[in-house]
């Protein structure tokens, strides 16, 4: 599975957009591009998944260039209750990666959201 | 919430004894795969489970052993327990050979 590199930590306030930008400079043509999002103690929580261009759900956006090498999170207007650890992973729906379809999860990002 | 669960949700042993963690996939999902997560790292891959077999396996001792039943629920199985076992241990479960993967709220271990 591709390897990804994202900023180890992030500082934002309520109200503000933030956007955790995620490298992947080796993503293979069937890779997907999945953010998982953690708090303490707690199992990751699905955020959002895409190919290329644009995805938008009810919690966030994924900007995709053509090139696919990176990618980037964006959360509208954050609130205190988004501090978490944001993982961004790459890996083929399909399977065809082989290894028993594991993620591979760096450190992640701590998004800290203060007042 | 994932419908994904796990039991116990925590649980202390002692170096040396034995475990078992048993996770219940979400309904629908055949693939069920272990997750080990220290404290600060990322969770690292134990192995997988599709259709009662190991489909995949990460760079764990044999000591880590899993099980998984036909109704997709599953087992993972800790033996001869080390202080570094200590950890989050998270079950997730999928379709068959898919990415996107649905994690239970974890089974935190404590080894004494």
């Amino acid at each position: 599975l591709a390897k990804t590199t994202q900023p180890i930590s992030m500082d934002s306030y309520e109200g503000q957009e933030v956007n955790i930008t995620c490298s992947h400079n080796n993503i293979a043509t069937n890779d997907y591009i999945t953010w998982y999002q953690q708090f303490p103690s707690q199992g990751p929580r699905f955020i959002i998944q895409g190919y290329k261009t644009k995805v938008t759900n009810e919690v966030a956006s994924l900007f995709i260039p053509a090139d696919r090498k990176s990618s980037t999170l964006s959360l509208p207007r954050v609130s205190l209750s988004d501090t978490a650890v944001y993982y961004c992973l790459v890996g083929a729906l399909d399977g065809s990666a082989g290894g028993g379809n594991k993620l591979t999860f760096g450190t992640g990002t701590q998004l800290k959201v203060e007042l | 919430e994932t419908g994904v669960t796990q039991s116990p949700t925590h649980l202390i042993k002692t170096r040396g004894q034995q475990v078992t963690l048993r996770c219940s996939s979400q309904s629908g999902h055949n693939t069920v795969s272990w997750y080990q997560q220290a404290l600060g790292q990322g969770p690292q891959f134990i192995f997988q489970y599709y259709r009662e077999e190991e489909n995949g396996r990460g760079n764990f001792p044999p000591r880590f052993s899993g099980l998984q039943f036909p109704n997709y629920s599953s087992e993972l199985n800790v033996n001869a327990l080390e202080l570094d076992d200590s950890a989050l241990y998270l079950c997730a479960s999928s379709l068959a050979k898919g990415v996107l993967q649905f994690f239970g709220p974890g089974t935190r271990l404590t080894v004494l």
